[in-house]
């Protein structure tokens, strides 16, 4: 099976700026996951959507948003970008009727400017 | 309020002598835990995972022991290699929480 994929794999914006991120999860996988992660703080949760519909959301500000598709890709949106939003962003996809693990893309690398 | 610890930044081991890797967590609900691998620029690989009914799990040259009580486990490579170098991050999972993963600050090892 094809692994996770993200794209685009580098991305530069300036402040201001919004951008939209895309993950195509594993083939059968409906579970799709996003993280932040900056030097020195780990994985920070960003949302997790399952067929479609967000199931968790962490404690981000609502100019992250994100949705699936039906054939479970997902999307992520940054609004009014901000100099720290720089960061890699993570997504992983996994299928939760089988197992509680994770298979990541190689993400994002987001800088803005 | 971080459920998941690793209190270790970084990690120095020698080639050929053993990598013990700790993560602390506080919330009695988890019982499910893994162990990633990530290099830089990459993303996470999922390296060994514990359900919370076993105490120890093995894989090749890494082991995970997990200690309910202390709420504690941790990951051993034996032997360490070069190719070891990266940073390791836990997570747990609970029912509770629909499975969401929460993660630890990660540890870097430099073999």
């Amino acid at each position: 099976k094809a692994g996770v994929t993200q794209t685009p794999r580098y991305l530069i914006k300036t402040r201001g700026q919004q951008v939209t991120l895309s993950c195509s999860p594993i083939s059968g996988h409906r579970s799709v996951s996003w993280y932040q992660q900056t030097p020195g703080q780990g994985l920070q949760f960003l949302f997790e959507y399952f067929s479609e519909t967000q199931r968790n959301k962490g404690n981000f500000p609502g100019r992250f948003s994100g949705r699936q598709f039906s054939n479970s890709r997902s999307e992520m949106n940054v609004s009014t970008l901000e100099l720290g939003d720089s960061a890699l962003y993570l997504c992983a996809s996994w299928d939760t009727l089988s197992t509680d693990t994770q298979y990541f893309g190689p993400g994002t690398r987001l800088t803005v400017l | 309020d971080q459920q998941v610890k690793q209190n270790s930044p970084s990690l120095s081991v020698q080639e050929g002598r053993i990598s013990i890797l700790n993560c602390d967590y506080t919330n009695s609900m988890f019982d499910y835990f893994l162990w990633y691998k990530k290099y830089p620029a990459e993303g996470p690989t999922f390296l060994i995972s514990i359900s919370s009914i076993k105490d120890k799990n093995e894989d090749g040259r890494f082991t995970v022991f997990l200690n309910k009580s202390a709420k504690h486990l941790s990951l051993h490579i034996v032997p360490s290699q070069p190719g070891d170098s990266a940073v390791y991050f836990c997570a747990a999972s609970a029912p509770a929480s629909n499975y969401q993963l929460i993660w630890g600050a990660g540890t870097k090892l430099i073999i």
